[in-house]
């Protein structure tokens, strides 16, 4: 049961626009979010996180907002870059019962187009 | 990123032979863990440690198996690799709860 879920493959965006791309999360207890970004042949570098007790929070160009009634949370990218194109992966934790895991959607490959 | 390095960088083996897959760190982070990451599965945990001799399984630990005897060191060991095990390996290091991961170049493993 994927408990943490990236329902879009693959987003196309023009360069200089906004990408959002979006994760959906089932398991109540998750309380911290991570994004990553991953380039051909490398290894996840982190993006930006976010703690269950905010709703927004802000690095550059990149914002993560999260929605906690509605178990989603969505990744900003303003304005977008070529250099952004990358495959995305939302992950999750709980910290009740000390989970040090991270449980990692399934990726979504951005293309941002010059 | 945070000193991590994984040995070998790609690897062709057969079906049935062991394999031993290399993750060191400098960072001197309590937590390791190790992921396979294949197409329409994202990034899916196999083992991880919580210090040295501790470790623990993952969602996908059957078939194989880890060891922790230094805190830089974490091996993760193919028994008798089979062709499922073809993917991309990744290590990745943490503080421990709420903290980020850091996460190795890959392994690329070829089972045939």
């Amino acid at each position: 049961d994927q408990q943490v879920k990236q329902n879009s493959p693959s987003l196309s965006v023009q360069e200089g626009r906004i990408s959002i791309l979006n994760c959906d999360y089932t398991n109540s207890m998750f309380d911290y979010f991570l994004w990553y970004k991953k380039y051909p042949a490398e290894g996840p570098t982190f993006l930006i996180s976010i703690s269950s007790i905010k709703d927004k929070n802000e690095d550059g160009r990149f914002t993560v907002f999260l929605n906690k009634s509605a178990k989603h949370l969505s990744l900003h990218i303003v304005p977008s870059q070529p250099g952004d194109s990358a495959v995305y992966f939302c992950a999750a934790s709980a910290s009740q019962g000390g989970s040090e895991k991270l449980v990692f959607g399934k990726g979504t490959k951005l293309t941002v187009n010059p | 990123d945070a000193g991590i390095t994984q040995s070998p960088r790609h690897k062709v083996t057969e079906t049935g032979t062991p394999v031993t897959l290399r993750c060191h760190q400098t960072e001197n982070h309590r937590y390791m863990y190790w992921y396979r990451q294949d197409p329409g599965h994202g990034l899916r945990l196999i083992h991880y440690s919580y210090g040295v001799k501790d470790t623990d399984k993952g969602e996908v630990s059957d078939g194989y198996s880890v060891s922790r005897s230094k805190t830089e060191d974490f091996l993760l060991t193919l028994e008798s690799a089979t062709s499922s095990q073809t993917s991309v390996y990744f290590c990745a290091t943490g503080g421990g709860l709420q903290e980020t991961q850091y996460f190795g170049p890959g392994t690329r493993l070829l089972v045939l």
